[in-house]
């Protein structure tokens, strides 16, 4: 069985720094592309990126790009967002998730999904 | 980057009655690379339908999708009371992958 869990809730202040992981089980790591996505409170889904960690190729949407940084470490099954500085408008829950397909094109939906990660930013 | 709009918003049906959503991009989505989630109140998205009309597996078979270049469509023949939700629709053509605003199907 695929699963995807998710590190705890965070409560962080503005300008500290925040890694959040995505343990995976039930396939190999290294052959799907796994992606984050985020919800703002009440709001819809965004895409933020995803990884592909066979070779680590990483794609950001522009929106993202500069502001988190997507890994993954092969070793341990587990990809992981991560930021330098949080800004009060990261408060968000983060979804990571699972290419449905192991096709390296990325061209593929989000079949499996993290329990999401609940992230607070407030001074 | 393509922007998917969903309509409408919101929803407001009795179980048992037909719903059509509505996705439509902002340009032509290739090899009909839309899918569509369900989500509800403290849960994860749930794939329903991908490559347009195809259903996830272990999806109902009242829930249909259809469509082709820009216009979309996700249809529950009959709503179950299990059906009341939020539904996004993505597309996974061009990149940055985007999502939909999503329309909220609530009970009236």
């Amino acid at each position: 069985e695929v699963q995807l869990v998710q590190s705890g809730v965070e409560v962080k202040k503005p300008g500290e720094s925040l890694r959040i992981s995505c343990k995976v089980s039930g396939y190999n790591f290294t052959n799907y592309w796994i992606g984050w996505v985020r919800q703002m409170p009440g709001k819809g889904l965004e895409w933020l990126g995803i990884i592909y960690p066979g070779d680590s190729d990483t794609r950001y949407s522009p929106s993202f790009q500069g502001q988190v940084t997507i890994s993954a470490d092969k070793s341990i099954s587990t990809a992981y967002l991560q930021w330098s500085s949080l800004k009060a408008s990261d408060t968000a829950i983060y979804y990571c998730a699972r290419h449905r397909r192991n096709i390296y094109s990325g061209h593929d939906p989000f079949q499996h999904w993290g329990q999401g990660t609940l992230v607070t930013v407030s001074s | 980057e393509i922007v998917l709009t969903q309509s409408p918003g919101t929803l407001s049906m009795s179980p048992g009655e037909r719903v059509t959503l509505s996705c439509r991009a902002s340009q032509s989505i290739l090899s009909s690379y839309l899918a569509w989630y369900q989500q509800k109140p403290g849960q994860a998205p749930r794939l329903l339908i991908y490559d347009t009309s195809t259903r996830a597996t272990g999806i109902p078979d009242r829930f249909s999708g259809s469509g082709s270049g820009t216009d979309f469509s996700l249809t529950i023949s009959r709503l179950e009371p299990e059906d009341f939700a939020v539904y996004f629709c993505q597309q996974y053509s061009g990149s940055p992958r985007t999502f939909g605003g999503g329309t909220k199907v609530e009970i009236k």
